[in-house]
């Protein structure tokens, strides 16, 4: 099945940089990568998602970038906010399935 | 428009009791997933359930059981409890089923408690 690896696990950032996350996936038959944000006591909240046959997708400050042929991900963030602080998820989901396959999360702090 | 709403919020029960989480999708929505959240692991999951039939099952024991209603809310029950179910149970509703890379949203989950 598929495998989802997120690195680093904690990013700590000065308000106003930007932020990169990254994902690797092993399922190349995945299709529909994901990122979430969720903030403590709430549900994870979609931010972003990008299809396979996308390279690159942005909303506003936000912007994911998917490389299939090294089968990684990544989530990036510019001028970064104080409300932007929160644990970020991303997933992937493969063409034979009706679920997602989370990663582990990473603790994005930012400093004000 | 209303969320994706579940209840409890939070609940506690003990070793081998039996628990009833429910959830409402998104008012239009017709498929509901289940994810079990573990602290500081990602939500992994255990059901998606569209149109009243169950669509895709996780690798998680018989004792966990789910069911969709005629007006697309769901039930996840879960059997003799054990101290490693602890987690946030969250339920996600989508228009269709995943395979046609339909969007999934979260409702807040029900956080469970087993002593």
């Amino acid at each position: 099945g598929e495998n989802v690896e997120q690195h680093p696990s904690t990013l700590s950032v000065q308000e106003g940089d930007s932020a990169v996350i990254k994902c690797t996936y092993s399922d190349s038959a995945s299709n529909y990568f994901p990122w979430y944000k969720q903030e403590l006591g709430k549900g994870p909240q979609l931010i972003i998602d990008i299809r396979s046959n996308v390279g690159e997708k942005k909303d506003q400050r936000i912007a994911v970038t998917l490389n299939k042929t090294a089968k990684h991900f990544s989530l990036h963030i510019t001028e970064t906010q104080p409300e932007d602080s929160a644990v970020y998820f991303c997933a992937a989901k493969d063409g034979a399935n009706s679920k997602l396959t989370f990663g582990k999360g990473i603790t994005l702090s930012v400093r004000p | 428009d209303a969320g994706v709403t579940q209840s409890p919020t939070h609940l506690i029960k003990t070793r081998g009791q039996h628990v009833t989480l429910r959830c409402s999708p998104i008012s239009g929505h017709k498929s509901v997933s289940w994810y079990q959240q573990v602290l500081g692991q990602g939500p992994q999951f255990i059901f998606q359930y569209y149109e009243k039939e169950e669509r895709g099952r996780g690798n998680f024991p018989d004792r966990f059981s789910a069911r969709q209603f005629p007006n697309y809310s769901s039930e996840l029950n879960v059997n003799a409890l054990l101290l490693g179910d602890s987690a946030l149970y969250l339920c996600a509703s989508s228009y269709g089923t995943l395979r046609t890379n339909e969007k999934l949203f979260f409702g807040s989950g029900t956080q469970l408690s087993v002593l």
